[in-house]
């Protein structure tokens, strides 16, 4: 079955420092890769998506994703961290050939001060 | 464009009445998405539409649900009867072929 795996439910990171936030997929062929934050009591915000080209895929508020695709990893990375990034963050992928996004179960990322 | 609009924001209500939430996806979409978001299940897909037909239903949890897209600019949710286990946050969710979505605000349902 395809899956969208985020190992952690937490991670925290102090103020300043990189952050990772992990993504594993599995999935046939080669999908499009996302991520989304979801702020308290909003809906979810696009961040960034990988289609095809550089692994390195730069978004919104500083943040990147490195693909790997011998890994089947997108993990979401930023070199500073902010208080402000303190959020929910999901992981979601959308097979070739498919018109749904199966998403993560989402990893809370908690920026301490 | 103001993104994607939903109404209402906060619904509360009592079981066995019929609710209804509203969409207006962002100009342009051609797929919309209903999503439904709880602590226990986390988000799950209800139903989405292309070009206004719905493609695929399986995750309507049961008969009392249903959705329509009567036009590129519309869609509702229906619970009719509702039941306090339908409380949740329903998103709504517009794209573009190949796409990521856009998600709306959400309405917070709570049934009584």
């Amino acid at each position: 079955a395809q899956s969208v795996a985020q190992p952690e439910d937490q991670v925290n990171v102090a103020e300043g420092n990189p952050l990772t936030v992990k993504c594993t997929y599995s999935v046939s062929g080669n999908p499009y890769l996302f991520w989304y934050v979801q702020y308290p009591n909003r809906g979810l915000q696009f961040l960034l998506k990988y289609i095809t080209g550089d692994n390195l895929v730069k978004g919104s508020y500083g943040f990147e994703a490195e693909f790997n695709k011998s890994q089947t990893s997108f993990h979401l990375k930023k070199p500073s961290a902010l208080v402000s990034d303190s959020a929910l963050y999901f992981c979601a992928v959308r097979p070739l050939r498919d018109d749904k996004i199966i998403f993560g179960k989402g990893t809370r990322l908690h920026i301490l001060p | 464009d103001a993104g994607v609009i939903q109404s209402p924001r906060h619904e509360v209500t009592e079981m066995g009445q019929e609710v209804t939430l509203r969409c207006k996806p962002i100009s342009g979409h051609d797929y919309l998405f209903w999503y439904r978001q709880t602590m226990m299940r986390g988000l799950e897909l209800l139903i989405y539409f292309n070009n206004n037909v719905p493609i695929d239903d399986s995750g309507m949890p049961e008969d009392r649900f249903s959705a329509k897209m009567p036009n590129a600019s519309f869609s509702t949710l229906k619970i009719q009867p509702s039941e306090p286990r339908d409380s949740a946050v329903y998103f709504c969710a517009s794209s573009y072929t190949s796409g990521g979505e856009y998600f709306g605000p959400g309405t917070r349902l709570t049934v009584l």
